[in-house]
């Protein structure tokens, strides 16, 4: 059974620094990735989506990961703003059925 | 270009009634998949329609049951509403199968008093 897993919880740092989200799971079968943003009482908003044979993705501040063989993904952020508040979540589409799993999010939190 | 749109957005119910919430996919969106997100969780995925047929199930009881129209839209019931069933549930579409990227609703939020 896929167990996708977020680390951390939570992270709050002040503006301007670069951080790094990790994401990992346990079942390597997956078609893609994707990483997702949700703002408090919103739906999800994607962000980037890394196909199974592509290592990486990049759009402005935004670059993820893909290590498929050691079960990892990291979303990188540069330069972070207050409006990069929000919870991030990402989510593996199984090869074997299509369905999408999720992690719990990382709920971060830029200081101005 | 009207995205994915769900209604209502707020709902209360009492235990052991029912509900149907509805869903609009993105224009020429075909695939709808349908998500429960409890509190301070990420979504689990109940089940998945592509060419009005449900195609993939996660692991909800029968309580849970769906329908995918010839317009693509599709609603989602459930009967016999349980406290736990109290959650943010979504909506996402997409073009074709398999359902990638998904385009996601701003859900519908339930709660069971």
């Amino acid at each position: 059974k896929q167990e996708v897993t977020q680390i951390p919880a939570a992270l709050s740092v002040p503006e301007g620094e670069n951080l790094v989200l990790n994401c990992s799971f346990t079942d390597s079968a997956i078609y893609n990735l994707q990483w997702f943003r949700q703002d408090p009482g919103k739906g999800l908003t994607s962000l980037l989506l890394i196909q199974s044979s592509q290592r990486e993705q990049t759009s402005g501040r935004l670059n993820a990961s893909l290590d498929k063989s050691s079960g990892r993904s990291t979303l990188y952020i540069a330069a972070s703003q207050p409006g990069d508040s929000a919870t991030y979540l990402c989510a593996v589409l199984m090869d074997s059925n299509y369905q999408l799993i999720w992690g719990a999010g990382t709920k971060l939190i830029i200081k101005p | 270009d009207a995205g994915v749109t769900q209604s209502p957005t707020h709902l209360i119910k009492t235990r052991g009634q029912q509900v149907t919430l509805r869903c609009s996919p993105k224009s020429g969106h075909d695939t709808v998949s349908w998500y429960q997100q409890a509190l301070g969780q990420g979504p689990q995925f109940i089940f998945q329609y592509y060419e009005e047929e449900e195609r993939q199930r996660g692991n909800f009881p029968d309580r849970f049951s769906g329908h995918q129209f010839p317009n693509y839209s599709s609603e989602l019931n459930v009967n016999a509403l349980l406290l736990g069933d109290s959650a943010l549930y979504l909506c996402a579409s997409s073009l074709g199968y398999p359902p990638q990227p998904q385009h996601f609703g701003d859900g519908t939020r339930l709660s069971i008093l």
